[in-house]
């Protein structure tokens, strides 16, 4: 199936440090949203994004929906332990239609 | 609001036999529901999308013989791994819609493990 060019694959950064990600889709999406995925765990909905352009924050989480609807971009400021975990970028086209994944980002903090 | 559930949350079964896994809407109607299926270190997969009183549409590569989906009320999905062989061994994860929106709430997942 389709799958969105989701990088960095993985990261290692120390505590207080902030972190980027980003996804490409050779797709027009409608809608990209950011998700964090815990071991054993189903994703976590962190941002939304509507409209070309669109700036969104949640915290210390900051995510950009591309001019071209064709990428994204996450930000995640003074990282710290708890934000351990895998990251993944979702597009949606429109309609009530299923979404597409990036492949990750896992994210590992060192206190 | 907007909980989804799944039970088991684990299952460990033999070779050959059937597992049943659900899907539910706790607060909310959901018309339509995704099964994804996710390998160790890898990334969500599409397997198919249920829709209420209506056959599942199964993505290409999945067998709806094998991945058999029911969807009969707007608060649960069922989906019934038949014959499981190890290779059937993967997270499972639903999600619902929102009756009336795009917005997908995904449930905590249910690994299997097919001895």
């Amino acid at each position: 199936g389709q799958q969105l060019n989701q990088s960095p694959q993985s990261m290692f950064i120390q505590e207080g440090e902030d972190v980027s990600m980003n996804c490409t889709s050779s797709s027009i999406f409608n809608t990209w949203l950011w998700y964090k995925q815990d071991p054993g765990e189903g994703p976590v909905l962190l941002i939304a994004l509507y409209k070309a352009g669109e700036l969104t924050s949640n915290g210390r989480l900051t995510a950009q929906f591309g001019i071209t609807r064709k990428d994204s971009f996450l930000n995640i400021s003074a990282s710290i332990p708890s934000d351990v975990g895998i990251y993944f970028c979702a597009g949606q086209l429109p309609g009530n239609t299923p979404l597409v994944f990036g492949k990750g980002t896992r994210l590992s903090v060192i206190a | 609001g907007a909980v989804v559930s799944q039970h088991p949350s684990r299952v460990i079964c033999k070779s050959g036999t059937s597992v049943k896994i659900e899907c539910r809407s706790l607060d909310f109607q959901a018309t339509t529901m995704f099964w994804y299926r996710q390998f160790p270190k890898q990334s969500l997969m599409l397997m198919a999308t249920s829709n209420e009183g209506s056959k599942a549409t199964y993505e290409q590569g999945v067998e709806k013989d094998k991945f058999l989906i029911n969807h009969a009320s707007l608060t649960l999905s069922t989906l019934t791994v038949t014959s499981a062989h190890p290779e059937d061994s993967s997270f499972y994860i639903c999600s619902a819609t929102l009756t009336g929106t795009d917005t997908q709430y995904f449930g905590p997942g249910t690994r299997l493990t097919v001895l």
